[in-house]
C-alpha cells in the first residue's frame, strides 16, 4: 500500500458545507493524486501534486481545491459540497514517471 | 489526447478457463500502458505495465498482457482463472503531456464461476 492512509472512510454530510479529505504516505514520493470513481466513468483525476506547494489541475477540477503543505500530506476540500460530489476518492501516489500509482484504500463521501 | 476504452461492462468465465479483459487505446505517440485490478472497498492494486520491449508483459498472480500496436490493443489475459481472480479490472494510459498522472478506463468486471 506504500503507506498511504486516506481519512476519513466514510463521511456523510450536507449539500452546502465544506468538507476535508486526508491522504498521508509515508514513502516520502515526490507525486500526489486526488481521482475521484464514479460508476460508468472509472477514475477520474481531480487534482495532482508534483512537490510540496506544486499543484495543478486535473479533468474534474471543478467545485474542489488541494493543499500540499508538506511532503506526506495531500488534502482536497470541498468548499460547497454538492450531491454531484457524492463518490468515493481515492488517493494515489507516486515517486517518478512511469513508475505505478499507489492507491489508498479509499474515501466514500455522501452529500445529502 | 490520450485515452483508453474498455469494451465489456462484464466478463464470465469458468474457473480454470484461460480469461481475456480487452482494453483499446488511443494516443499520438508511444503509449505507456497499466492494468490494475480493485477488490471490493480496496484501492486499486498495480498488476503490470507495458513502456516498451516485449510484446508480451507478465504481472502479478499470473497475469500478462499483450501490447498489439497494430491493433491499438493491450489485452489483459490469464492462462488459468481462479475464483480469487473476480473483481474489477482497469485498464490505463500515462498522460503524455507531462503531468504524470493516468487515464483509466471505465472498468470491466471479471466473474470466475466456480
Amino acid at each position: 500500500d506504500a503507506g498511504i492512509t486516506q481519512s476519513p472512510r466514510h463521511k456523510v454530510t450536507e449539500t452546502g458545507t465544506p468538507v476535508t479529505l486526508r491522504c498521508h504516505q509515508t514513502e516520502n514520493h515526490r507525486y500526489m493524486y486526488w481521482y475521484r470513481q464514479d460508476p460508468g466513468h472509472g477514475l477520474r483525476l481531480i487534482h495532482y501534486s508534483y512537490g510540496v506547494k506544486d499543484t495543478d489541475k486535473g479533468e474534474v477540477s471543478d467545485g474542489y481545491s488541494v493543499s500540499r503543505s508538506k511532503t506526506e500530506d495531500f488534502l482536497l476540500t470541498l468548499e460547497s459540497a454538492t450531491s454531484s460530489q457524492t463518490s468515493v476518492y481515492f488517493c494515489a501516489v507516486t515517486a517518478s514517471y512511469n513508475s505505478p500509482l499507489h492507491f489508498g484504500n479509499g474515501t466514500r463521501l455522501t452529500v445529502t | 489526447a490520450q485515452s483508453v476504452a474498455q469494451p465489456e461492462d462484464q466478463v464470465n468465465v469458468a474457473e480454470g478457463n484461460p480469461l481475456t479483459v480487452k482494453c483499446t487505446y488511443s494516443v499520438s505517440g508511444n503509449p505507456y500502458l497499466f492494468w490494475y485490478v480493485q477488490y471490493p472497498n480496496r484501492g486499486l492494486q498495480f498488476l503490470l505495465k507495458y513502456i516498451t520491449g516485449d510484446n508480451l508483459v507478465k504481472g502479478s498472480y499470473g497475469f500478462e498482457a499483450e501490447f498489439n500496436k497494430s491493433q491499438t490493443s493491450f489485452h489483459l489475459k490469464k492462462p488459468s482463472a481462479l475464483v480469487s481472480d473476480s473483481a474489477l479490472y482497469f485498464c490505463a494510459v500515462r498522460d503524455q503531456t507531462g503531468a504524470n498522472n493516468l487515464f483509466f478506463g471505465t472498468g470491466t468486471r471479471l466473474t470466475v464461476i466456480p
